[in-house]
């Protein structure tokens, strides 16, 4: 089955830019979003078709799709951007999540 | 506004069936290109896609779990039910009813999720 890979964990200070990668087999051809997740909160998403920003997405929020590999930018990160973040792609119409990635702000 | 709920057990034993129900609002599950569908977290891991039901009745599965998995819909009621049989302790998680949109091939609008413990 398809599979999507993140790093466990990116840490950033305040006012610097976190770059969370995503990398799955040919992920270039596919259309790809990233989710936020809070503690206790459903997920939300603040990226979707590689670099698009759903309304009231900050833009310190980015996307860009290369090659295998998706990557989701935060510049300027700030403590409230501090949460899980899952990036997901559609292979033969079945969704799939990625491995997820900490963003720790301090 | 759109809004969708989880509702089911809270507590299963494992080989019991878990039903869950979906009901929502703030759109239909007649419209061309919407679908819903369930995705579930364990505790402190990672999110898992489950399953998704379209407008026009078509059905995805997990492949990891699609011999375990049923997902049908009532457009009547607003509502779309998942199916999980044999379950065990490893399917502990909160389960959560999500909304794709037709035109940003996203999840954009989740429910609140359930916790489901399956424990003897």
């Amino acid at each position: 089955s398809y599979e999507l890979t993140q790093p466990p964990s990116v840490s950033v200070s305040p006012g610097q830019t976190a770059s969370i990668t995503c990398s799955g087999d040919k992920l270039g051809d596919k259309s790809a979003c990233w989710y936020q997740q809070k503690p206790g909160q459903s997920p939300v998403v603040v990226i979707y078709e590689d670099y698009k920003r759903p309304s009231g997405i900050p833009e310190r929020f980015s996307g860009s799709n290369s090659g295998n590999t998706v990557t989701l930018t935060i510049s300027g990160a700030q403590t409230v951007d501090e949460a899980d973040y899952y990036c997901q792609a559609w292979d033969s119409s079945t969704a799939v999540f990625g491995t997820g990635t900490k963003v720790t702000v301090l | 506004q759109i809004t969708l709920k989880e509702s089911g057990p809270t507590l299963l034993k494992p080989t019991q069936t878990l039903t869950l129900t979906c009901t929502f609002s703030g759109f239909s599950l007649s419209t061309s290109g919407v679908g819903v569908g369930w995705v579930r977290q364990p505790p402190g891991k990672a999110l898992e896609w489950l399953t998704l039901v379209y407008w026009n009745d078509d059905e995805r599965y997990s492949p990891s779990l699609k011999s375990r998995l049923t997902i049908t819909k009532d457009t009547s009621k607003n509502q779309a039910v998942l199916t999980m049989t044999n379950m065990d302790p490893m399917d502990t998680a909160t389960y959560y009813c999500v909304h794709k949109d037709s035109s940003t091939w996203s999840f954009v609008y989740w429910g609140q999720g359930t916790l489901v413990t399956v424990s003897s």
